[in-house]
């Protein structure tokens, strides 16, 4: 069964680092997305992506964060300059389309620790 | 505010028994609502879609009510088995507003299943 894919699984790096978090989607899916859950919280959205360009993107999502599909099967979040609070799971998503019913799917996750 | 939220953040069963958790949400434009199993070290998986048009959905062993006067989920899990221990959430997406894309989730509810 098709799945997406993320890695690393952990990723440690100290604050103000630039970190690269990589997902590759279900190979015929066009819509992809990135989500943060902080320890004990909920899942929260960042972005939607699609045709090379950002969809939708949360308050989280600020200047310190890009997406980018480099190529036919990786899309990648950088985070510039991390800061204590980035430390969180962070899941690639994606959908074939981006209608209302369209069911997303999830990897399994990045953990990204800051120190 | 949160728009999604749990009822319980952890309940017990005794395996065979049937599982019930719910979930209410606040935004009456939301138009669909997926429930999503999570493991402990993994990506939320995809279990059971409901649209704002229907009351129930049955899947394989599982069943989803929408109670929309209420603003009220539920998921009902039956014979309940030890693999179905995990974190269970809920998330809704809104239809207008231009947020057509993202996902927004509850708390959580952890379910433990013992034998």
């Amino acid at each position: 069964e098709p799945e997406v894919t993320q890695t690393p699984s952990h990723q440690v790096t100290q604050m103000g680092q630039e970190v690269i978090l990589r997902c590759v989607p279900i190979s015929n899916h066009l819509y992809f997305y990135w989500y943060r859950q902080i320890l004990g919280q909920k899942v929260e959205f960042l972005v939607s992506f699609y045709n090379n360009e950002i969809s939708e993107k949360s308050e989280i999502f600020d200047d310190q964060f890009s997406v980018e599909r480099p190529d036919g099967s990786n899309f990648t979040l950088k985070i510039r300059s991390t800061k204590l609070e980035d430390s969180a799971m962070y899941f690639c998503a994606s959908s074939a389309l981006p209608q209302l019913l369209e069911t997303q799917y999830f990897g399994p996750g990045t953990r990204l620790l800051v120190l | 505010g949160e728009s999604v939220g749990l009822h319980l953040p952890t309940l017990s069963v005794q395996e065979g028994d049937n599982s019930i958790i719910n979930c209410a949400y606040s935004n009456s434009a939301s138009d669909y609502f997926i429930w999503y199993k999570q493991e402990s070290g993994k990506g939320p998986q995809f279990i059971i879609d409901i649209r704002s048009n229907m009351d129930k959905r049955q899947g394989q062993r599982v069943t989803v009510l929408l109670n929309k006067t209420v603003k009220h989920l539920s998921l009902q899990i039956a014979a309940t088995q030890p693999g179905d221990s995990a974190v269970y959430f809920c998330a809704e997406k809104l239809s207008s507003g231009g947020s057509n894309y993202k996902l927004t989730f509850g708390k959580g509810t952890l379910l433990t299943v013992n034998p």
